[in-house]
């Protein structure tokens, strides 16, 4: 059981460049969720969806798109990146709203 | 959102108890009170959650204030694994459920 799987790892782009990071889960869970977490900081709620087709903004959703045309498959893109968008991406999943949410091991993101 | 207060930092010598305090003091009634951790590198793990009452797991203990105004998270022995950045969280399951992070508690553990 592989729970909640972030690819790339790591990655290294150029202010202006286009990416797209992938998580998948394979829990059959409705709800998924994108943070992202800057040094010495908590994590902050970029994206959400509550299933498949639908997603919704979080806290800070500007220079960020989603899709979640899977129920297993929540994509997060990039359409110009910028260095503000230095981070570190965790996508999260949970069952239901009440339940707990079970986090990947998070993306490494680098915009030069 | 209601916001949780935790100290910054904590210091524990292995295989004694840690009580890491959080203080929500502006929780609505339809809050429920969440432990996640994050050990380096990693992403966060789910600990513990409660409502009113104090609950226990395989991991640790939640105590709850009968006011609901602050809680203690409780590691019953600590271990050098324990070390991490614990979050205390009040999570709003009326619109997303999402959890919204302060900057959460460094536990060291010394041997």
């Amino acid at each position: 059981n592989a729970g909640v799987t972030q690819t790339p790892k790591f990655r290294v782009l150029k202010t202006g460049q286009s990416m797209t990071l992938l998580c998948a889960q394979d829990m059959n869970h409705e709800y998924m969720y994108w943070y992202r977490q800057d040094p010495g900081m908590g994590l902050r709620l970029i994206h959400y969806s509550v299933g498949e087709g639908t997603t919704a903004k979080g806290e800070v959703p500007d220079g960020y798109n989603v899709s979640r045309l899977k129920k297993q498959n929540f994509l997060l893109g990039l359409e110009s990146a910028a260095p503000s968008q230095t981070s570190v991406y965790f996508c999260a999943s949970s069952y239901h709203l009440i339940q707990p949410q079970h986090f990947g091991d998070g993306t490494r993101l680098s915009i030069l | 959102d209601a916001k949780t207060t935790q100290p910054n930092s904590m210091e524990s010598n292995e295989e004694e108890p840690v009580h890491l305090p959080c203080n929500h003091s502006t929780i609505s009634g339809t809050d429920y009170i969440h432990w996640y951790r994050q050990l380096p590198s990693q992403g966060p793990e789910y600990v513990i959650h409660g409502l009113t009452s104090n609950v226990n797991n395989r991991m640790a203990s939640l105590a709850i204030a009968e006011d609901r105004k602050s809680s203690t998270l409780i590691l019953h022995r600590a271990t050098l694994r324990d070390a991490a950045v614990y979050y205390c969280i009040l999570r709003d399951y009326i619109n997303t459920g999402k959890l919204i992070f302060g900057q959460g508690t460094t536990l060291q553990v010394k041997p």
